[in-house]
């Protein structure tokens, strides 16, 4: 099945620093969304990308379906963008579900 | 902004007792999924529901585990007989799968197993 890599594993940043979370998959893909996973577990959409760049505030994403990544852009950090940031992708040759990398944990201290 | 509901969200059982969990997905979707995630590691895939039956399982899916829609609006995961290894994180999820297809998550039911 595809294969999702997500890097760094670990990111600890002093708040209002930019950071870049990468997300490789081995595979042609019908959909990629990224997700926040926050300190009392809820899965938040960020956003729907399985191609192109889309900006939501301080957040961006840009995926490159031709060569199999998307990056996950965070401009000016806050404590509050703690948390894991998990890339989810659903392979174009298998059925309808997402499957999850392992996460990247961003701590962001005041 | 419509939601995918679940319940209960924590619930603790004996091993070998059943559990359902429950989902009430966004009213115009059409696709189900029930997801889990074990404390720390990545989320995984169980199974995916369309048109009233199982369209996609996993490994983990094995036959402890059934889904249901009982209803024109909930959608349930029994674990028949639960293990202490069934503890996690479940989500259930859903998409309509037309135009955009992002897929909405619930906020999740915590298993603990004792």
């Amino acid at each position: 099945g595809i294969q999702v890599e997500q890097s760094p594993p670990d990111l600890i940043l002093q708040e209002g620093a930019n950071s870049t979370l990468r997300c490789n998959f081995s595979d042609s893909v019908n959909n990629l969304q990224w997700f926040h996973q926050n300190p009392w577990g809820q899965l938040i959409n960020l956003f729907y990308i399985p191609s192109g760049t889309k900006q939501n505030g301080r957040l961006s994403a840009t995926t490159v379906a031709t060569e199999r990544y998307s990056l996950l852009y965070i401009s000016s950090s806050q404590t509050t963008d703690s948390g894991v940031y998990f890339c989810a992708v659903e392979d174009s040759q298998a059925g309808t579900a997402l499957i999850f990398g392992k996460g990247t944990t961003l701590s962001v201290s005041s | 902004e419509p939601e995918v509901t679940q319940t209960p969200s924590h619930q603790v059982t004996q091993m070998g007792q059943e559990v359902i969990l429950r989902c009430v997905p966004i009213s115009n979707h059409l696709y189900f999924y029930w997801y889990r995630q074990i404390l720390g590691q990545k989320v995984e895939f169980l199974v995916s529901f369309y048109n009233n039956e199982i369209s996609e399982k996993s490994e983990i899916f094995d036959d402890q585990f059934s889904v249901e829609r009982p209803d024109g609006s909930n959608f349930t995961l029994k674990i028949r007989s639960t293990k202490l290894e069934d503890s996690a994180m479940y989500f259930c999820a859903s998409t309509r799968r037309t135009g955009e297809n992002t897929i909405y998550f619930g906020e999740g039911s915590w298993l603990t197993v004792v």
